[in-house]
């Protein structure tokens, strides 16, 4: 079984430019959670989708959005990049809901903002 | 709230045991525990939910006092496959359906030879 696929892997972008991040879940998993890494904050939650609805959101700016589709590939956009957006973006999936069944990771997208 | 991590760092022999404590400071709903070594995406290792029993996997179990609002990882004959960084999200559910997670600075684990 494929594990879960993020693209692109890496990413070079400017300041006040927008991004779109990629997930391609696990065959057969509906829930989708993304995540952002850095080292001054650490591992933080941005949101879940599960069966193309928002269900869970983190504490971040409107200009971190997302989106599901109907074969539960996910998308992250974020807009008007700031340097601090410079991260790993990490995304999960699961067969059920954020908190109710294992997660798996893909491999990140590392996004630069310069 | 983020909750906090004890160890911030432990480094071990092969074949000895840790414990990596979770406290939060408000009432915990859930715990989930994940392993991440250098470059790699974090492993989910458990969750624990409130009410729920005591999780094991092998030789990795965790435990959940909500009456001390913390959780706590036990690894038990640590081996060098062990070595990494482990995090612990929490989810408090203080009202409304948002399920939010919020996660540990995370605990550096060195197993040696």
């Amino acid at each position: 079984k494929a594990g879960v696929t993020q693209t692109p892997r890496y990413l070079i972008k400017t300041r006040g430019q927008q991004v779109t991040l990629s997930c391609s879940p696990i065959s057969g998993h509906r829930s989708v959670s993304w995540y952002q890494q850095t080292p001054g904050q650490g591992l933080q939650f941005l949101f879940e989708y599960f069966s193309e609805t928002q269900r869970n959101k983190g504490n971040f700016p409107g200009r971190f959005s997302g989106r599901q589709f109907s074969n539960s590939r996910s998308e992250m956009n974020v807009s008007t990049l700031e340097l601090g957006d410079s991260a790993l973006y990490l995304c999960a999936s699961g067969a059920g809901r954020l908190g109710t069944d294992t997660q798996y990771f893909g491999p990140g997208t590392r996004l630069t903002v310069l | 709230q983020q909750p906090v991590q004890s160890p911030q760092a432990v480094i071990l022999r092969e074949g000895e045991d840790a414990v990596i404590n979770c406290s939060s400071s408000k009432a915990l709903y859930s715990v989930h525990w994940y392993r991440q070594k250098h470059g790699e995406a974090p492993v989910f290792l458990m969750i624990l939910l409130k009410g729920g029993e005591q999780k094991g996997h092998e030789k990795i179990s965790a435990s959940f006092n909500e009456k001390k609002q913390q959780s706590s990882l036990y690894l038990t004959a640590s081996q060098l496959s062990y070595s990494g960084t482990y995090f612990c999200g929490t989810e408090n559910r203080g009202g409304g359906s948002n399920y939010k997670l919020t996660f540990g600075k995370g605990t550096l684990l060195t197993v040696n030879p």
